[in-house]
């Protein structure tokens, strides 16, 4: 189903830092900086966190970071709180011309 | 926000028709799409209309939902036809932001399609 590929899970202590990969990015994804980051919670909507690979909406913490490297992009958490456990969608598109917009399978924070 | 409607129980083969109601923002801005997350699963975005009313739909779901929009009711629509198990997901609105990013989503509607 999801076009992008995501470690299905991860996790570090409070305070400490993890990132998250999303591979398999189309070449004018990477070169057009079509990369998104989600956060859902269970039971919620998910929220924005990073968009054009490294670029936060208001009110997203400056903790949150986004890189990218050939076809995969990054995303880190660092300082990590108890309330970053949850789902993390990276999000992108198919290509310059095309309307598909595809996500990563996700990922499980736990916060220990 | 955006505040979605419509969902419930239905059986395969059947009909819904999924609302989001658009306030402080216009739904004719930039793209609005339907995404849903289907248990146990990820996300899917499945259908998204444009500015222009030009619209994309995902290949597992062609021909069988619809978006639209009501412009002067600042309403988007996923009409949902010939409904299968599969479809069952909490289905999300959400605007476009920028290329290829989703910045306002709403709580999202339920949808089980079981027999």
């Amino acid at each position: 189903q999801s076009g992008l590929t995501q470690p299905p899970s991860a996790s570090g202590s409070r305070g400490q830092s993890v990132t998250i990969s999303c591979s398999g990015l189309s070449s004018e994804s990477t070169n057009y900086d079509f990369v998104s980051w989600y956060q859902q919670h269970p039971g919620s909507a998910p929220k924005l966190l990073l968009y054009e690979v490294s670029k936060r909406p208001s009110g997203v913490p400056d903790r949150f970071s986004g890189t990218k490297s050939g076809n995969t992009a990054y995303l880190t958490i660092s300082g990590l709180q108890a309330d970053d456990e949850g789902d993390y969608f990276c999000g992108s598109r198919t290509g310059l011309r095309d309307f598909e917009r595809i996500f990563g399978g996700g990922t499980t924070l736990a916060v220990l | 926000q955006l505040v979605e409607s419509g969902g419930g129980l239905i059986q395969p083969g059947g009909s819904l028709r999924l609302s989001c109601a658009a306030s402080g923002l216009a739904v004719s801005f930039n793209y609005m799409s339907w995404v849903r997350r289907a248990p146990g699963k990820g996300l899917e975005c499945v259908s998204i209309i444009f500015s222009d009313d030009s619209t994309f739909h995902a290949e597992s779901v062609k021909g069988r939902l619809t978006i639209s929009r009501d412009n002067s009711k600042n309403l988007v629509y996923l009409q949902m036809n010939s409904l299968r198990v599969e479809d069952t997901a909490i289905y999300f609105c959400a605007r476009g932001y920028g290329s290829s990013a989703f910045d306002v989503w709403g709580q999202g509607t339920t949808v089980t399609v079981s027999p």
